[in-house]
């Protein structure tokens, strides 16, 4: 079946500019997840959608990022205010579930690279 | 909390050459553990996974991990290197107690000699 999708795959935008980016989870995959790739601080997790409950905004790096998940499926992240430090690979993942005492594999997708000028 | 070291940031082997690719983990209890493999401008594809049992585990692409608990280690392996199987290979670390989500090393890239 179809995996996690992303979009755009590149995004190039100046510095200040707001931009969003789009995950498609896997269908029937109810907790989402989005990490950020960045050469000084490797692979790090950013935000966690499980089913309807509070999404964990634990490590969101400033007030500047969001996400929200409409319908318990797409996602949005949203930068505000760009900066050039938030140039990375932002990767979203989803899986079956998440949460209790049952971990669950994730499934990753290709990734966003933005760039900020 | 939870962290994971991947001490090797490069690694070169010939093909055909048996690897091995370090992992240690930092968690009070046992862990869910993960390989994960990057290639250049792709997603991450999941290797191999580690939850319970038998602790020699089996990948894809004829990739196995061994936990030891003792060592806290998550160490993967390969008996033959292909050219294809140069990457950047990332293990991680997971816990239901944090929701679900991981924690990554900082990845180790290989690269394969012909």
């Amino acid at each position: 079946g179809a995996g996690v999708s992303q979009s755009p795959s590149n995004k190039v935008t100046e510095k200040g500019k707001d931009v969003e980016l789009r995950c498609d989870p896997i269908s029937g995959h109810t907790a989402l997840y989005w990490y950020r790739q960045s050469l000084g601080q490797g692979l790090e997790f950013l935000i966690y959608f499980q089913g309807n409950s509070a999404p964990d905004k634990s490590g969101l790096p400033s007030d500047r990022f969001s996400a929200e998940r409409t319908g318990g499926s797409v996602s949005t992240l949203t930068i505000q205010r760009t900066q050039q430090e938030d140039s990375a690979v932002y990767l979203c993942a989803s899986s079956l579930a998440g949460g209790g005492t049952l971990f669950y594999e994730q499934y990753f997708g290709p990734g966003t690279r933005l760039t900020v000028t | 909390a939870q962290s994971v070291t991947q001490p090797d940031i490069h690694i070169t082997v010939s093909e055909g050459a048996s690897l091995e690719l370090r992992c240690n983990y930092s968690y009070g209890a046992t862990p869910y553990l993960f390989w994960y493999v990057q290639s250049p401008g792709q997603g991450l594809q999941l290797l191999l996974k580690y939850f319970s049992g038998d602790t020699l585990v089996q990948g894809i692409k004829g990739f196995e991990a061994e936990f030891k608990r003792s060592q806290s280690s998550f160490n993967l392996r390969k008996p033959s290197v292909h050219w294809s199987d140069a990457a950047e290979y990332f293990c991680a670390v997971g816990t239901s107690e944090y929701g679900n989500k991981l924690v990554f090393g900082a990845g180790t890239i290989l690269r394969v000699k012909s």
